[in-house]
């Protein structure tokens, strides 16, 4: 069975520290990962989609990595408005078009 | 600008009471999708539509319906509302791999 785990479940930054949110996943054949910011009370905001081990995608502050076994979120100097729920989601070769969903990462970036 | 649009953005129904969510798109997407995401828990999907192809998810409630009149919309049906139910829920459309979504209704059941 298809299962993505993030970690951590909370974080809290001060702003520009640096750090990293990880997405484990395990799935028989990836057809693609993906990352996306949630806001309180609103819908998933689209990210990057990473579809093979070694891969990166960049966006502003952002960059996301794939291995085999995991995905990673780097954020580089966080401002307070980077802080959101992170959600991480798998598409599996078999799966048709369904996204497997981790439970996400809360970030909290203070002034 | 918007893209999917769902209407209203909070619904508050009572116990029993059927209700109906409106999910629309502007982007001409023949993927159209239903999930229920409930307090700090993942999105779950309930179905999706490839074009007029219904798929349901083994583990939806048989109290969860859809329609997709056309490819702009797409209605999620909710016909005895329990309040295990309250929840967001969220619709998104592809025509690929990546999922786009709505705002969500926030739907409360009283």
């Amino acid at each position: 069975e298809d299962q993505v785990t993030q970690s951590p479940e909370a974080l809290r930054l001060q702003e520009g520290e640096s750090s990293s949110l990880n997405c484990s996943y395990t799935v028989s054949g990836l057809r693609g990962l993906f990352w996306y910011r949630q806001d309180p009370g609103k819908g998933p905001e689209f990210l990057f989609t990473l579809y093979s081990a070694g891969e990166e995608k960049e966006k502003e502050r952002l960059k996301a990595t794939l291995t085999k076994k995991e995905s990673f979120l780097h954020i580089t100097a966080p401002k307070p408005e980077d802080s959101a729920t992170y959600l991480c989601a798998v598409q599996a070769l078999d799966s048709g078009y369904a996204l497997n969903f981790g439970k996400g990462t809360s970030l909290l970036v203070t002034p | 600008d918007a893209m999917v649009i769902q209407n209203p953005r909070y619904q508050v129904t009572q116990f029993g009471k059927p209700v109906t969510l409106s999910c629309s798109q502007t982007l001409n997407h023949n993927v159209m999708y239903w999930y229920q995401q409930k307090s700090s828990q993942a999105p779950k999907l309930l179905f999706h539509y490839y074009d007029k192809d219904f798929n349901n998810e083994a583990d939806t409630p048989d109290n969860f319906q859809s329609r997709r009149p056309n490819t702009s919309f797409c209605f999620l049906d909710i016909r005895s509302p329990g309040l295990g139910d309250a929840a967001m829920y969220l619709c998104a459309t592809s025509s690929a791999d990546t999922q786009y979504f709505g705002p969500g209704t926030r739907l409360t059941v009283l």
